[in-house]
């Protein structure tokens, strides 16, 4: 089983939808948590952490289920430019574990 | 202020050919990390180090590759003999965060080999 597991997508949704993406986790012991987003051919950016009790930046909104192991990141009103792939992304030890990416295209 | 930046943007070899992968971290940020971006696998770390010390090569896939740090602001990744396996996105990526949590990706390496 991967360590962090995603949805590949792609997600297809109008401009002004809302989407979510949601990841599972399999080590119960990982401490934080965080959604990177990767434009086409471009490097992986921080997006936002992702704390227990949940948390908003903008549109966006990320959640953490402890329980179940998993993340989910809610993106509210969707632009043309959220369009990429968004990578959910595991602390272990001293390093980051990342699943392989969700892709999101938004279309007008 | 620079980012991390690597070299070369793109990279076309013959298998079996020596390859040096190069990276400049961000001024001051004392962790640097090598991932390999494939679309089966997503990113991988391949070694990261912590004041140029290398902490965890669990990663490298085996001998063929290696890693260096001779000081806080130049690494290499090296893959001695090449393989057309080995074509994928070479990313070097840096941080000052002690939890090694917030990283700062170079734009990659684009590595084909024939």
């Amino acid at each position: 089983r991967k360590e962090v597991e995603q949805d590949p997508g792609p997600f297809n949704v109008p401009e002004g939808a809302t989407v979510a993406f949601n990841c599972t986790y399999s080590n119960s012991a990982s401490q934080s948590f965080f959604w990177y987003r990767q434009d086409c051919r471009k490097e992986p950016k921080l997006l936002m952490s992702v704390y227990s009790s949940g948390n908003e930046d903008g549109r966006f909104t990320a959640q953490l289920n402890r329980a179940s192991q998993y993340i989910s990141l809610l993106i509210r009103d969707s632009k043309l430019s959220d369009s990429a792939t968004y990578l959910c992304v595991v602390a272990g030890f001293q390093k980051l574990v990342f699943g392989t990416g969700t892709r999101l295209l938004v279309s007008p | 202020d620079a980012g991390v930046i690597q070299s070369p943007r793109h990279e076309v070899t013959e298998m079996g050919q020596e390859v040096t992968l190069r990276c400049k971290p961000i001024s001051g940020h004392n962790s640097l990390f090598w991932y390999r971006q494939t679309m089966m696998r997503g990113l991988e770390l391949l070694i990261y180090f912590n004041n140029n010390v290398p902490i965890d090569d669990s990663g490298m896939p085996e001998d063929r590759f290696s890693a260096k740090m001779p000081n806080a602001s130049f690494s290499t990744l090296k893959i001695q003999p090449s393989e057309p396996r080995d074509s994928a996105v070479y990313f070097c990526a840096s941080t000052w965060d002690r939890t090694n949590e917030k990283l700062f990706f170079g734009s990659g390496t684009q590595l084909s080999v024939l």
